[in-house]
């Protein structure tokens, strides 16, 4: 399967700072990429579709100005928690849609681990 | 957001036994897909099913596609240890660039 990595893989921060997850897609391009965010024993919740070389698309009750997206090329998509606090702690996911005919396979990156302390 | 239904919750089975879960829908989905999910990690692409009826087999693993379009199936044949994680099933209608997610299963086994 196609391959799709996250850095870091667990992050640990002060509260007020701001935190950088990179989102790659190493061996296709992707013209679309996904974050997610997973609280503990419960589903994938989406937080917003980051289209490369335009504003990324967010879920309800998603605060664009907290969670900055940016997908610049179609192998990177970041994202930023900007002025983290305890509550945004959780494991945030990506994933990006490989084409197949007019549907796509979505492959996940590995997740990233933030606590805010 | 909207999720599938996906039943069971959780599993506790014994080694070697056969597994099933499926998941519904009250629409109807133009992909089916079928995720693994070990702790700590992203979910992992298993299978995925693009027309209705098709059966579809990855080793042990075997998904299909509803015929109505609104409900999919996964099952794992004589299991075994490594297969334990969380299972999610996910669909796409046509046209929507997002998945719609299961709530998962749980699975558990018992050496």
């Amino acid at each position: 399967g196609a391959v799709v990595s996250q850095h870091p893989s667990w992050v640990i921060c002060k509260s007020g700072t701001s935190v950088k997850i990179e989102c790659r897609s190493l061996d296709f391009q992707a013209t679309t990429m996904f974050w997610y965010r997973q609280f503990p024993k419960q589903s994938l919740m989406l937080m917003a579709t980051s289209n490369e070389g335009s504003k990324a698309t967010y879920e309800q009750g998603v605060e664009k100005d907290k969670f900055l997206i940016n997908h610049a090329s179609l192998t990177l998509s970041t994202l930023t928690v900007t002025s983290a606090h305890p509550e945004d702690s959780s494991f945030y996911i990506c994933s990006a849609r490989r084409l197949v005919t007019n549907t796509g396979e979505l492959f996940f990156g590995e997740g990233s681990r933030l606590t805010v302390l | 957001g909207q999720q599938l239904n996906q039943s069971p919750q959780s599993m506790f089975i014994q080694e070697g036994e056969d597994v099933s879960m499926n998941c519904t829908s009250s629409s109807i989905f133009n992909t089916w897909l079928w995720y693994k999910q070990d702790p700590g990690e992203g979910p992992v692409l298993l299978i995925a099913l693009y027309k209705a009826g098709e059966l579809t087999s990855n080793g042990r693993l075997t998904a299909q596609f509803g015929i109505t379009r609104k409900d999919s199936f996964l099952n794992i044949s004589a299991s075994i240890p490594s297969d334990v994680g969380i299972y999610f099933c996910a669909g796409q209608r046509w046209g929507a660039q997002k998945l719609v997610f299961g709530q998962g299963t749980r699975l558990t086994i018992n050496p």
